[in-house]
């Protein structure tokens, strides 16, 4: 089955610790993206990937990074300078040029920080 | 900088009853505008793309329009069913910003 998996599913860390939510997906797509997802607004972008070893901030890139090493993964990190880190994050990918073609998504972790 | 607006929040409708779903936004300058459904507590998942040269798509009981120069799209459900039920949310594409979001119909498909 081709896909987009995250895992953990759910994350508790406490506050002033990093941590890295994993993306990985093997639909062969080059463009990668992560977003948070908060009550009340919409999906917000963090950082995306065209290919390999290049990233690029989005909108609220502050507070995390993110590394491209392999087609396929793309993991992010929330470090503790990311001042409200408890959210919903949501991986996606989609095929050439970044935001030219359909998105698809992953499932999802739910981050809370304490 | 891009603005998207769904409207209205939330929605509840009899089984059957076809519907429809808005979606605008203040720059015309896009290159696609993506529909997606949202089950609780999960991802997205993709409904319908639609380029900037487009004016429609369809996918089975699911057609979207496009406006560019309104700044409108519309989701048109037909027939709707209990498994409808969902946060359906439209995503604009282009220009500065990459991509912007709106945050969502909830719709209720009473059986």
């Amino acid at each position: 089955d081709g896909g987009i998996t995250q895992s953990p599913k759910y994350l508790f860390r406490k506050e002033g610790q990093n941590v890295t939510l994993s993306c990985e997906q093997n639909l062969n797509h080059d463009a990668m993206y992560w977003y948070r997802q908060d009550p009340g607004q919409g999906l917000r972008l963090i950082y995306y990937s065209q290919i390999v070893n290049d990233f690029q901030k989005g909108d609220i890139a502050e507070g995390y990074s993110v590394s491209r090493e392999k087609k396929e993964s793309f993991p992010l990190t929330v470090t503790s300078a990311q001042k409200n880190p408890t959210a919903f994050y949501l991986c996606a990918s989609s095929a050439g040029q970044p935001f030219s073609y359909e998105q698809y998504f992953g499932p999802g972790t739910r981050l809370t920080v304490t | 900088k891009q603005e998207v607006t769904q409207i209205p929040a939330a929605l509840s409708v009899p089984e059957g009853e076809n519907l429809v779903l808005n979606c605008s936004f203040t720059d015309s300058a896009i290159y696609n505008l993506q529909w997606f459904r949202q089950d609780p507590g999960k991802g997205l998942t993709s409904l319908l793309l639609i380029q900037s040269s487009q004016r429609e798509q369809t996918s089975g009981r699911l057609n979207a329009s496009l406006d560019k120069s309104s700044g409108r799209s519309t989701l048109y459900i037909a027939a709707s069913q209990p498994g409808d039920s969902a946060t359906y949310l439209c995503a604009v594409s282009g220009g500065y910003q990459k991509v912007t979001f709106g945050i969502g119909t909830k719709l209720q498909v009473i059986p």
